[in-house]
């Protein structure tokens, strides 16, 4: 389809493993963004990608938390030493607009469990 | 710290009444505003937004209401629909690229 894609939709990890969530933007979105949000929750921003810009980090958690996009367009969360505080759903979202004056596409996210 | 705030977790109604959903913000940067509605098991998905020059925005039965004094803005539904069940999120920015996010206002119409 047309929309972000996010890949895989559920995964249940071992604490202390490390997990990569991807995302698909919609083509030709410039800017990709990551949230996560935990149980009771509302969206926590956790990074944004804007061109070729030095992303934004200013959400990540910890360092255990990093993101990369390749070319412009797919982008991969990864987690370190996964602990139980990480599960929540993680959400990826694209938009056109340089500005925040846009609204954003998101994906159906990746639920990490971990154990 | 929950810049942007959704104090009603929940909300029932009755199909063909009006729902009012309710958000509350705390910074005052704060220039445009949106709000997002999500169902089970898929991505929120944008509803309507309003900039901060005006106090209303209207989209067929989905309206939306800024008083900039109170810093409180609401989501109008009217009439509503079973279809309008879902988690409606409101969301603010600064006009830059980060957003803040409401904990989210579970709606259930009912038929």
């Amino acid at each position: 389809g047309a929309g972000v894609s996010q890949s895989p939709s559920n995964k249940v990890t071992e604490k202390g493993k490390d997990v990569e969530l991807r995302c698909d933007p919609i083509s030709g979105h410039t800017a990709l963004y990551w949230y996560r949000q935990s149980l009771g929750q509302g969206l926590e921003f956790l990074i944004y990608f804007q061109g070729n810009s030095a992303p934004d980090k200013s959400g990540l958690p910890s360092d255990r938390f990093s993101a990369e996009r390749t070319g412009g367009s797919v982008s991969t969360l990864t987690i370190q030493r996964t602990q139980q505080e990480d599960s929540a759903v993680y959400l990826c979202a694209s938009s056109l607009a340089r500005t925040g004056k846009n609204f954003q596409y998101f994906g159906a996210g990746t639920r990490l469990s971990v154990l | 710290d929950q810049q942007v705030k959704q104090n009603s977790p929940s909300l029932s109604v009755q199909e063909g009444r009006i729902s009012i959903l309710n958000c509350d913000y705390t910074n005052s940067m704060f220039d445009y505003f949106l709000w997002y509605k999500k169902y089970p098991a898929e991505g929120p998905t944008f509803l309507i937004s309003i900039s901060s020059i005006k106090d209303k925005n209207e989209d067929g039965r989905f309206t939306v209401f800024l008083n900039k004094s109170a810093k409180h803005l609401s989501l109008h539904i009217v009439p509503s629909q079973p279809g309008d069940s879902a988690v409606y999120f409101c969301a603010a920015s600064e006009g830059g690229n980060q957003f803040y996010f409401g904990t989210g206002t579970s709606l259930t119409v009912i038929p």
